[in-house]
């Protein structure tokens, strides 16, 4: 069945730190890749999203590229910041597998910033 | 209210117990889902409804739990003989859009339900 891997955590960085969070993917059909941010005491938020391959996704300074060759949808963000410090959750829908109702998730990778 | 609402936010049970866990989500949303979250884990697909029709129950782990939806709005997930491998947090979301596409592209997430099954 379709899964997501993510690089274990937890990541710590200091601040304007370079950050990299892996994501690799398995599916049986095109899926929309996504990352997801839980930041403490508050429901995850979408952070940014890719539909098809090549597409990078943007947002909040993180950017991700889908890359179809290589499965994998890898986080990244030039100068972090101490308000970036959250759990950092990877995901796809499969429209062949699962339809667009339902999200696969990779375990998380928690993310802390130091001053 | 802005977000999806769930209550409790805590739910402590002795196994065997029933619970039931609420979610509200924003107001006219069509899409709810249920995922539960495993300490440690990301979320895993519960469930889903388009407005009161429950569309979607494959991830269900079990026939104890059970999910409705009656008027389109707000949702119980009910777990009947709570057992300790049901401890986890449940979470709620819900979406604007129906079964397209862009159907996870607009998914607003509550915070969740703790449930600790002793």
């Amino acid at each position: 069945g379709d899964s997501v891997t993510q690089m274990e955590g937890p990541v710590t960085l200091s601040e304007e730190a370079f950050l990299t969070i892996n994501c690799t993917y398995t599916a049986t059909g095109y899926p929309s890749l996504f990352w997801y941010v839980q930041y403490p005491g508050e429901g995850l938020q979408l952070l940014l999203k890719a539909t098809k391959a090549d597409d990078k996704g943007s947002n909040k300074g993180f950017e991700a590229t889908y890359r179809k060759e290589t499965t994998s949808f890898h986080l990244e963000k030039g100068s972090v910041q101490v308000s970036d410090s959250a759990v950092y959750f990877c995901a796809l829908s499969d429209p062949i597998s699962g339809g667009y109702n339902k999200l696969i998730f990779g375990a998380g990778t928690r993310l802390a910033v130091h001053p | 209210g802005a977000g999806v609402s769930q209550s409790p936010r805590y739910k402590v049970a002795k196994r065997g117990q029933d619970v039931a866990l609420r979610c509200d989500p924003i107001s006219g949303h069509v899409s709810l889902f249920w995922y539960q979250q495993a300490l440690g884990q990301g979320p895993e697909f519960l469930t889903y409804f388009q407005n009161e029709a429950q569309l979607d129950k494959s991830g269900l782990p079990s026939d104890r739990f059970f999910a409705e939806r009656p008027e389109g709005s707000v949702s119980t997930l009910k777990i009947q003989r709570t057992q300790q491998e049901d401890s986890a947090v449940y979470l709620c979301a819900s979406s604007p859009t129906g079964g397209n596409r862009r159907l996870n592209e607009k998914l607003f997430f509550g915070s969740g339900t703790q449930l600790s099954v002793l």
